[in-house]
């Protein structure tokens, strides 16, 4: 059973730009999160899709934005980049409402120049 | 609110040692869930173990048992007969009531196991 593909892994870009990172949860996982991890603030909650709709978002910007496709894959955009954003974006897949389990992907390690 | 506070940045265990990581968490929800997951250096969140809070048990993973104290607000993650590999950074985390995916996050200790 494959587990939780977070791509790319690494990621260089300059102050300004737009990047989309990709999740691809484990297979019949309908719920995807996105963590930002830094480490002035930590681990902290972006957004959460369920079935293609977002079901929590948290105290981030209008320039991160996020959405789910019917295959449950998410993607996560960054638009206007800052070096502010630099750091290790998390993904995990949870089986759907209550799972007492909650998996994450290797991460996108993001460098903003 | 709800908030996840680990208040030992470093921690250092002799091989093969046990070793107790500290938790306390502060939740009006009267259902959640508490986690705890390891961060090795490449980055990846690996899921250790889960502790409902109407589980009357301590959950027990391997050598991973969560010391649950519903009164006291507390959920230690308790590793026995430590090894070099377990040295890595640990998160204790929790999900509230109606949460769905949603895990607040503590800052995390860093467990360093010496030969």
């Amino acid at each position: 059973k494959a587990g939780v593909t977070q791509t790319p892994r690494y990621l260089i870009k300059t102050r300004g730009q737009q990047v989309t990172l990709s999740c691809s949860p484990i297979s019949g996982h309908r719920s995807v999160s996105w963590y930002q991890q830094t480490p002035g603030q930590g681990l902290q909650f972006l957004f959460e899709y369920f079935s293609e709709t977002q079901r929590n978002k948290g105290n981030f910007p209008g320039r991160f934005s996020g959405r789910q496709f019917s295959n449950s894959r998410s993607e996560m955009n960054v638009s206007t980049l800052e070096l502010g954003d630099s750091a290790l974006y998390l993904c995990a897949s949870v089986i759907g409402t209550g799972g007492t389990e909650a998996f994450f992907g290797q991460g996108t390690r993001l460098t903003v120049v | 609110a709800q908030k996840i506070t680990q208040t030992q940045p470093g921690m250092f265990v002799q091989e093969k040692e046990a070793v107790t990581l500290d938790c306390t968490y502060d939740t009006s929800d009267p259902s959640y869930g508490l986690f705890w997951y390891k961060q090795p250096s490449s980055g990846e969140m690996i899921f250790l173990i889960y502790q409902g809070s109407y589980d009357q048990q301590n959950a027990t993973e391997g050598r991973y048992s969560l010391n649950f104290q519903k009164a006291r607000k507390s959920a230690n993650l308790v590793i026995s007969a430590s090894q070099l590999g377990d040295s890595a950074m640990y998160f204790c985390a929790m999900r509230g009531r109606d949460q769905g995916g949603k895990l607040i996050f503590g800052q995390g200790t860093e467990l360093s196991v010496k030969p």
